[in-house]
This record gives structure tokens, C-alpha cells and sequence, in this order.
């Protein structure tokens, strides 16, 4: 069974600085894309950024580009999101899902159960 | 890239059959046959339904099914159940390595 846990998460002041890890495990991690998606509270899913299976490729929605870092270790299938300068508009449930593929575009499965990170002041 | 728009909410009876829609446009539904849906009940992770448009995974059930027309992709569950009630989101590939998410429906079995 596939297993996705996230950690990290909580409560930062604007301007801040949080790292978000996803423990993997059940699958061969380098094979697989990795994603974070977030959910802001009573909002709807917004896609944040993306990695590649050797971790060569890294993406991000423009709302977070410049600000957070996505990066892998598949030594330990753990999978990172460092977010530097969050905002309050960052605040949101941030899930880490596996991204599959038959050779063209993903989907996104499993998920994990999410960490909470609210940035205030 | 803005989300993809759909309902807000759809409401059916039990045994009926409910379709969602998703709209976008020409730079994602509209080119990519990389539509999914998603499935999310309140506190619970989303869980996918439907990918590449029309395929199910294995485990859903078979009243669930995808199509797409144009820009506007389409999630219909057929013999609605109450355990069906939940919002669900489609989600597209919207070119350079980029995903948008639909803005979510809320399905309410009467």
C-alpha cells in the first residue's frame, strides 16, 4: 500500500520561512513525479508546484514561483517544499500526491492527508 | 492561468444521474485529453475518479464516467448514491509542465 505523510507544517508570521517534507513509501519513489497541491480553508484545490522522477524538472504555479522550492531526496523518499516570503494568501492545507502518467500529461494519485500551514501575524 | 469553471452545485435524487461540467479554454481542456476528476468528502483528501478524460481507475465504480466536448470536459454519475455526496473538482494540463484545477461542485443527494 502506497503511504504519503506529510510534516512541517503550522504557524508563521508573513515574510516567513517553512519547509514541508512527504515521507513516501509502498511505491519506487524515483520512478515517480511528484506534486504539492494546496486547498485554502473552504476554497478549492490550486495545483503549486511539481518535480520529476529524478528530480532534473521542477515546476510552479506563478502564484508561488520565485518564493517556494520543490526537491526530492530518493535516497530517503522524501519529497520537500521549501516556502520562503509565505503571505497570508499561502494559508492552506498542503497535500503531497504522486503524479502518474502512461507518457503524456499526469494525474494525481494517491494523496497524503495534508499539513495545515497558517501564515499570521 | 485561471481555474476552470464549473457549477457550484448540482442536486439529485437517489437511483437519478447528475452531470458536472467543467469549462476551459482553448490552451488547456481544449487541447489536452488530460482531463481527471476528484472526489473530496469534508476533512478527507481528494481521491481521483476519472483520468485522460474518460478512464477510470480500477475500484471506482462504473457509475462514474468522463467525457469532454470542446473546451468543457464532464464528470456523470449515473444511479446516484448517498454516499456520492461530496465536491468534486476536474482538474486539466494547461501546457509548460502546468496543471489548473476546476473552481469545485458541490454534489448534494436529496
Amino acid at each position: 500500500e502506497v503511504q504519503l505523510l506529510e510534516s512541517g507544517g503550522g504557524l508563521v508570521q508573513p515574510g516567513g520561512s517553512l519547509r514541508l517534507s512527504c515521507a513516501v513509501s509502498g511505491l519506487t519513489f524515483a520512478s515517480f513525479a511528484m506534486t504539492w497541491v494546496r486547498q485554502a480553508p473552504g476554497k478549492g484545490l490550486e495545483w503549486v508546484s511539481g518535480i520529476s522522477g529524478s528530480g532534473g524538472g521542477t515546476y510552479y504555479a506563478d502564484s508561488v514561483k520565485g518564493r517556494f522550492t520543490i526537491s526530492r531526496e530518493n535516497s530517503k523518499n522524501t519529497l520537500y517544499l521549501q516556502m520562503d516570503s509565505l503571505r497570508v494568501e499561502d494559508t492552506a492545507v498542503y497535500y503531497c500526491v504522486t503524479g502518474q502518467t502512461t507518457g503524456g500529461g499526469y494525474w494525481f494519485d494517491p494523496w497524503g492527508q495534508g499539513t495545515l500551514v497558517t501564515v499570521s501575524s | 492561468q485561471s481555474a476552470l469553471t464549473q457549477p457550484r452545485s448540482v442536486s439529485e435524487s437517489p437511483g437519478q444521474s447528475v452531470t458536472i461540467s467543467c469549462t476551459g479554454t482553448s490552451s488547456d481542456v481544449g487541447v489536452y485529453n488530460y482531463v481527471s476528476w476528484y472526489q473530496q468528502h469534508p476533512g478527507k483528501a481528494p481521491k481521483l475518479m476519472i483520468h485522460d478524460v474518460s478512464k477510470r481507475p480500477s475500484g471506482v465504480p462504473d457509475r462514474f464516467s468522463g467525457s469532454k466536448s470542446g473546451n468543457t470536459a464532464s464528470l456523470t454519475i449515473s444511479g446516484l448514491q448517498a454516499e456520492d455526496e461530496a465536491d468534486y473538482y476536474c482538474c486539466s494540463y494547461a501546457g509548460n509542465f502546468a496543471y489548473v484545477f476546476g473552481t469545485g461542485t458541490k454534489v448534494t443527494v436529496l
